[in-house]
């Protein structure tokens, strides 16, 4: 069975650009949420959907949006990018909101110049 | 404000013998918690949860142990294996009163290394 899956794995932009990062759950899965993670840091939430609704935000800017898809599958948008926006972002799947195992994919490596 | 803290950044264990990663957390609505096990270039892992109306939970070489009145947990690697050797994150989270459970706060990791 095919795990999380995101793509791309690595991406490069500039400073001001947007970024679109996609996520694939585990199949079943009904649940995706997004996390940043910078380096010597642990993830930090940004948001959680479940059923194509939002159910859960981090402490994170409006330039950070997400939305899920009929298929379950995720996108994460950031706009006007900003050199701390440099992270890997993962993406986690659950069979259901409150689940209590969340199944993270490999991420997304975003560096900001 | 740092919800959930690991406090050793790093922690060297000799092969066969017992790991002890430990984590506190000051939110006293976390309704449960995970650890997580993350090799270089990969998504974290993971491991094992435990309930807050638990205070001990096991699977295999993994037995994880929460004091509530302390604010505190633990995970326990016996035997530690050099597999072993990643970094281990703390996590915590509590359902809603919608329904559903809060996106999970970590700790910033301890780095583990089973030395042969």
């Amino acid at each position: 069975d095919a795990g999380v899956t995101q793509s791309p794995t690595h991406l490069i932009k500039t400073r001001g650009q947007h970024v679109t990062l996609r996520c694939s759950p585990i199949s079943g899965h009904k649940s995706v949420s997004w996390y940043q993670q910078v380096l010597g840091q642990g993830p930090q939430f940004i948001f959680q959907y479940y059923e194509k609704e939002e159910r859960g935000r981090g402490n994170f800017p409006d330039r950070f949006s997400a939305r899920q898809f009929p298929n379950y599958s995720s996108e994460l948008n950031v706009n006007a990018l900003l050199l701390g926006d440099s992270a890997l972002y993962l993406c986690a799947s659950s069979l259901r909101t409150g689940n209590t195992e969340a199944f993270f994919g490999q991420g997304t490596r975003l560096t900001v110049v | 404000d740092q919800q959930v803290k690991q406090n050793s950044p790093s922690l060297s264990v000799q092969e066969g013998r017992i790991s002890i990663l430990n984590c506190d957390y000051t939110n006293s609505m976390f309704d449960y918690f995970l650890w997580y096990k993350k090799y270089p270039a990969e998504g974290p892992t993971f491991l094992i949860s435990i309930s807050s109306i638990k205070d001990k939970n096991e699977d295999g070489r993994f037995t994880v142990f929460l004091n509530k009145s302390a604010k505190h947990l633990s995970l326990h690697i016996v035997p530690s294996q050099p597999g072993d050797s990643a970094v281990y994150f703390c996590a915590a989270s509590r359902w809603l009163s919608g329904g559903g459970a809060d996106g999970l706060t970590f700790g910033k990791g301890t780095h583990l290394i089973i030395q042969p």
